[in-house]
């Protein structure tokens, strides 16, 4: 029973590195969202997708690409590391709201950069 | 453009004490309400949702909250506080149709007192 799975937990970069986090559910969910989570300001939205080929931008875009080229994943990428991109980044996935959906969480992606 | 507002950063309660959370809304229509707990290092765990009828919504753990149209509050009750309930806790509201996306509050961290 694993939900979402978001790989990796840790990740140290120096700055101007890139990376890609990986989101992976396995509920068969519509959708799904990235967010990151900073110290007195709750979680914000990066980006999202309401599925398989699609992706929309969130509240705080800039300096992200996804893409969810299968429907059970969902990649956060990072093309060019800043230090205001240190955060913990959250993978989510749901049904629709009008059918009763909740978002299910990952647990986290820690990442630093230097 | 809907918004949520925590208003108590920190709160502090002891063990078998009651417990309030306050959260209040900001969405032109009926909104679908949720509240979420973390603990240190984890996701975000679903506590409780409303999306409509019965305004008094009952969760796990023991906790419940109460839809109040009037004042635009959603807030969060425990009867008795136990020590394991200290984590913190984020209220949410989401929106329909654009992506199903929520906006969350920023937290309000539960700390309980032996």
């Amino acid at each position: 029973n694993a939900g979402v799975t978001q790989t990796p937990k840790f990740r140290v970069l120096k700055t101007g590195q890139s990376m890609t986090l990986l989101c992976a559910q396995d509920m068969n969910h519509e959708y799904m969202y990235w967010y990151r989570q900073d110290p007195g300001m709750g979680l914000r939205l990066i980006h999202y997708s309401v599925g398989e080929g699609t992706t929309a931008k969130g509240e705080v875009p800039d300096g992200y690409n996804v893409s969810r080229l299968k429907k059970q994943n969902f990649l956060l990428g990072l093309e060019s590391a800043a230090p205001s991109q240190t955060s913990v980044y959250f993978c989510a996935s749901s049904y629709d709201l009008a059918s009763a959906g909740t978002q299910h969480f990952g647990d986290g992606t820690r990442l630093s950069i230097l | 453009a809907q918004s949520v507002t925590q208003p108590d950063i920190h709160i502090t309660v002891s063990e078998g004490a009651s417990l309030e959370l306050r959260c209040n809304y900001s969405y032109g229509a009926t909104p679908y309400l949720f509240w979420y707990v973390q603990s240190p290092g984890q996701g975000l765990q679903l506590l409780l949702k409303y999306f409509s009828g019965d305004t008094l919504v009952q969760g796990i753990k023991g906790f419940e909250a109460e839809f109040k149209r009037s004042q635009s509050s959603f807030n969060l009750r425990k009867p008795s506080v136990h020590w394991s309930d200290a984590a913190e806790y984020f209220c949410a509201v989401g929106a329909t149709g654009g992506g199903n996306k929520l906006t969350f509050g920023t937290g309000t961290q539960l700390k309980v007192e032996l």
